[in-house]
């Protein structure tokens, strides 16, 4: 059964630091999306992404986040200049989108935990 | 904006008995439900969703949920707990259906089957 990955598991940085974290989600997918969970929190929205371009990010998602999809397949979160806050565990998600209801359906990646120190 | 309760930080239950984890939401408009799971160093597993029709939706793992429009929630049943039912379990909503809608979760209740 196809599924979303992402690398690398665990990510150690130090403050002001650059981060990107990768994902590759299911190849038939156009819907693109970040979640983080700070420890001990609710799962949070950050970015949705389609057709190359940013369709809805919250107020979580400022300047120092930035998405990109390089490639066909993989789909990245960069973290620009890394504060002790950013410390969650980041989970991206994938939707095929291409018709109905029942395509909008999430699938989501094991997470990238990352420890800003 | 859309919200999602889970009261519950904890739910223990014995093996076999029935569980019952619950979630209550918030949303202007139709309310679309989903239940996921987590395990240990595994991502978000889809266990089910409503859209529309019947209030009672079956999904995977035996695991159903019903959807009370009138008390807003949607909790999570399974008439039978087995000791790999333990995991932590997110329930959420979306407001509606384009593709860019994104999820909103509950903080999410651990599940404990105790043999």
């Amino acid at each position: 059964e196809p599924e979303v990955t992402q690398t690398p598991s665990h990510q150690v940085t130090q403050m002001g630091q650059e981060v990107i974290l990768r994902c590759v989600p299911i190849s038939n997918h156009l819907y693109f999306y970040w979640y983080r969970q700070i420890l001990g929190q609710k799962v949070e929205f950050l970015v949705s992404f389609y057709n190359n371009e940013i369709s809805e990010k919250s107020e979580i998602f400022d300047d120092q986040f930035s998405v990109e999809r390089p490639d066909g397949s993989n789909f990245t979160l960069k973290i620009r200049s890394t504060k002790l806050e950013d410390s969650a565990m980041y989970f991206c998600a994938s939707s095929e989108g291409a018709s109905g209801i029942s395509s909008y359906e999430q699938y989501f990646g094991p997470g990238t935990r990352l420890t800003v120190t | 904006a859309q919200s999602v309760a889970q009261p519950e930080d904890q739910v223990n239950v014995a093996e076999g008995n029935p569980l019952t984890v619950k979630c209550t939401y918030s949303v202007s408009g139709n309310p679309y439900l989903f239940w996921y799971v987590q395990y240990p160093n595994r991502g978000l597993q889809f266990l089910l969703k409503y859209i529309t029709g019947d209030n009672l939706v079956k999904g995977s793992y035996g695991f159903e949920a019903e959807f009370n429009k009138s008390q807003t929630s949607f909790h999570l049943k399974k008439p039978s707990a087995l000791v790999s039912d333990s995991a932590l379990y997110f329930c959420a909503v979306r407001a509606g259906f384009s593709g860019n809608t994104p999820l909103v979760f509950g903080k999410g209740t651990r599940l404990s089957v105790i043999a």
